[in-house]
């Protein structure tokens, strides 16, 4: 069975501090997917980011980076200059490479961002 | 307009009572999902499809029942509501395993 730990239950920081979202996978599979997903205050869960384990590529789009590394399983998330706009909950969720799999997240981290 | 809907957003109902949750797609996708979230359990998930023709039991599926109408709904129904049923319940769509789940904008259901 998949497991994704996302050990950081709250994360409290300062406007402009950069701050990064652990997350930590468990499977047996070689083949896999991984997410991240953004819940604001509003509810809403935003898709964010979507990897293949065949890319440990580190991937940056504006201030948020990615972090994927197989020989740790994990797969961290770094807000560069942090904005109260990105408070919010993130979720890391695994999928396998299985037409007949599902997602499983993380418990998810909320992150409050002070001005 | 949205590509995920899901009715009511909110709904307060009393134990016992039945109540259903509807889920409507335009992204044309075969698979779709329902997950509920309570506080600090992340997201769980209750039943999937991955077809009009396929239904599967998720992690948490007692107490909850489906239909999948069409390819484009999705209905999730407790048929007797109880208290610690009250949750934010999501439905989910894709069209593969590999492929990215888009979520609708979630229904907030309270069981007094």
């Amino acid at each position: 069975a998949q497991k994704v730990t996302q050990a950081q239950t709250e994360i409290s920081v300062v406007e402009k501090e950069d701050v990064t979202l652990d997350c930590v996978y468990e499977t047996r599979d070689t083949t896999y997917y991984l997410f991240w997903y953004k819940q604001p205050p509003s509810g809403e869960l935003v898709f964010l980011i979507r990897r293949n384990s065949f890319d440990e590529q580190n991937e940056i789009s504006g201030r948020y980076s990615w972090n994927f590394q197989k020989s740790t399983s994990s797969f961290n998330f770094t807000i560069t200059a942090s904005q109260v706009v990105d408070s919010a909950v993130y979720f890391c969720a695994l999928s396998l490479y299985s037409g007949y799999s599902t997602l499983t997240f993380g418990k998810g981290t909320m992150l409050l961002v002070s001005p | 307009d949205a590509d995920v809907t899901q009715t009511p957003r909110n709904r307060i109902t009393k134990t016992g009572k039945r109540i259903m949750l509807e889920c409507s797609q335009t992204k044309g996708h075969d698979r779709m999902y329902w997950y509920r979230q309570d506080p600090g359990l992340g997201l769980r998930l209750i039943y999937y499809s991955f077809d009009v023709k396929d239904i599967n039991k998720g992690e948490i599926s007692d107490g909850y029942s489906v239909s999948r109408q069409a390819q484009a709904k999705f209905s999730l129904s407790l048929e007797s509501a109880i208290p610690n049923q009250t949750a934010l319940y999501f439905c989910a769509t894709n069209s593969g395993g590999k492929d990215t789940q888009y979520f609708g904008p979630g229904t907030r259901l309270t069981v007094l």
